[in-house]
């Protein structure tokens, strides 16, 4: 499978600052990228969908003026969450996708996950 | 829309006990079926995975079969041990060609395992 990074694994920030999170994909070509957030001992609720070069599509109920998501090339995402406060703690986890037919096609590769903190 | 629904932990057991966690899902058409592993503090690991109808998938002495009959993907393992302490997703990618990639969680099943 595909290897995905994420940078930084855990930030600490305090409320009105903005954070951004990138996603790496280091030996695919990422033509989809997916981000998702995780609260505690819950499962993963999407975010948004990326296609590369394109506007994302935001799930319902998710600030896209919030969260911003740019997906510039098919090795990088970034999610950047603008004015943080408290409740946008959580752990956001990309996953990454590929074209179909090709190697990985529909498969999702995960990154190992980012940690916010908002003080 | 596509669901899964996943048996609720936490689940504990001692090393070396037979592991089922259950998973049933609604969906249209012929679903992709997963299992997915958190480790504590990680990203989501694939685990396994089967395509369609019949199909058993199987990894690290875990299996999981695919029974369209009774929209079922349990999760099996016969011994259990101490390092497969971690949270256990089940979920599918739906087969139309709209929800091609995305993929539908179910709410995860901590599991820990006692020496």
């Amino acid at each position: 499978g595909a290897v995905v990074s994420q940078h930084p694994s855990r930030v600490i920030c305090k409320s009105g600052t903005s954070v951004k999170i990138e996603c790496r994909s280091l030996d695919f070509q990422a033509t989809t990228m997916f981000w998702y957030r995780q609260f505690p001992k819950q499962s993963l609720m999407l975010m948004a969908t990326s296609n590369e070069g394109s506007k994302a599509t935001y799930e319902q109920g998710v600030e896209k003026d919030k969260f911003l998501i740019n997906h510039a090339s098919l090795t990088l995402s970034t999610l950047t969450v603008t004015s943080a406060h408290p409740e946008d703690s959580s752990f956001y986890i990309c996953s990454v996708a590929g074209l179909a037919g090709l190697r990985g096609g529909n498969e999702q590769f995960f990154g190992p996950g980012t940690r916010l903190t908002v003080l | 829309g596509n669901s899964v629904t996943q048996m609720e932990g936490p689940v504990t057991l001692s090393e070396e006990a037979f592991l089922t966690i259950n998973c049933t899902y609604t969906a249209t058409g012929y679903p992709s079926l997963f299992w997915y592993v958190q480790y504590p503090g990680e990203g989501l690991q694939l685990l396994l995975k089967a395509t369609k109808a019949d199909d058993k998938g199987s990894n690290k002495g875990f299996e999981a079969t695919y029974r369209k009959e009774t929209t079922s993907f349990h999760l099996e393992k016969g011994s259990v041990q101490v390092s497969d302490s971690a949270v256990y997703f089940c979920a599918l990618r739906g087969s139309s060609s709209g929800s091609a990639r995305q993929l539908t969680f179910g709410s995860g099943t901590q599991l820990t395992v006692l020496p």
